[in-house]
């Protein structure tokens, strides 16, 4: 691996489903982001972790979940998707939390919610 | 509140120059950052700045004036490549990135 992997790449997923969104980086970032990108408007954050073990929340958390057991390692989980909840997801993750951050991204997920 | 303006869409000419204009309004100010993000891909990471300000990387330059919260980048020599959508991120007091939602910038022949 080389950077920042998301899995899967897609999903079409029935409303009221659980998904969980992978993301793995091996660049040893200390600090992970998951941000969502609708159409006209800017990334969102979900929800973000500085390092292993803490998570916190970002502007749009509601019906998103997180963990960080590991530094590798940030998976997103949508307990009981919704329709709104269609968008493209993105991992980030930068060296730590902090000016001159320069965050690094996966290539994405694309998720529809039916 | 915290808000990013920059336009929707620019179009310009190949060998032209180009200017992306951004103005930011964030609790706080640690910085201010571009991203170049092609279509169908994720965004990548071009240029910071935190001091008033050019700061120059080959074709790309981008400006910086914390005073008048806005910043601009700089596209010089456009190649075809360069068409892609160009996000505006400014970091607030916690460290979190506000972004704008991005010009989309058409390069014609």
């Amino acid at each position: 691996i080389a950077g920042i992997t998301q899995a899967p790449t897609s999903q079409i997923l029935a409303a009221g489903r659980r998904m969980t969104l992978r993301c793995t980086q091996d660049m040893r970032h200390n600090a992970m982001y998951w941000y969502r990108q609708d159409l006209g408007l800017g990334l969102r954050l979900i929800h973000y972790s500085n390092t292993a073990g803490t998570t916190g929340k970002g502007e749009v958390p509601d019906g998103y979940s997180v963990s960080r057991a590991n530094t590798d390692d940030f998976p997103l989980t949508l307990a009981s998707a919704v329709p709104s909840q269609t968008s493209v997801y993105f991992c980030a993750s930068s060296v730590g939390l902090g000016d001159y951050n320069e965050q690094f991204f996966g290539p994405g997920t694309r998720l529809t919610v039916l | 509140g915290q808000n990013i303006d920059q336009p929707t869409e620019m179009t310009a000419t190949e060998g032209a120059i180009v200017q992306i204009n951004c103005t930011y309004q964030t609790s706080g100010f640690n910085g201010l950052f571009w991203y170049q993000q092609h279509a169908g891909e994720a965004p990548t990471f071009l240029s910071y700045n935190v001091l008033d300000g050019l700061e120059e990387k080959g074709r790309f330059s981008s400006f910086l004036s914390r005073s008048k919260g806005y910043s601009y980048l700089l596209l010089k020599e456009l190649q075809m490549k360069d068409s892609a959508s160009y996000l505006c991120a400014a970091m607030d007091s916690n460290y979190q990135l506000i972004w704008g939602a991005g010009t989309k910038l058409i390069i014609k022949p």
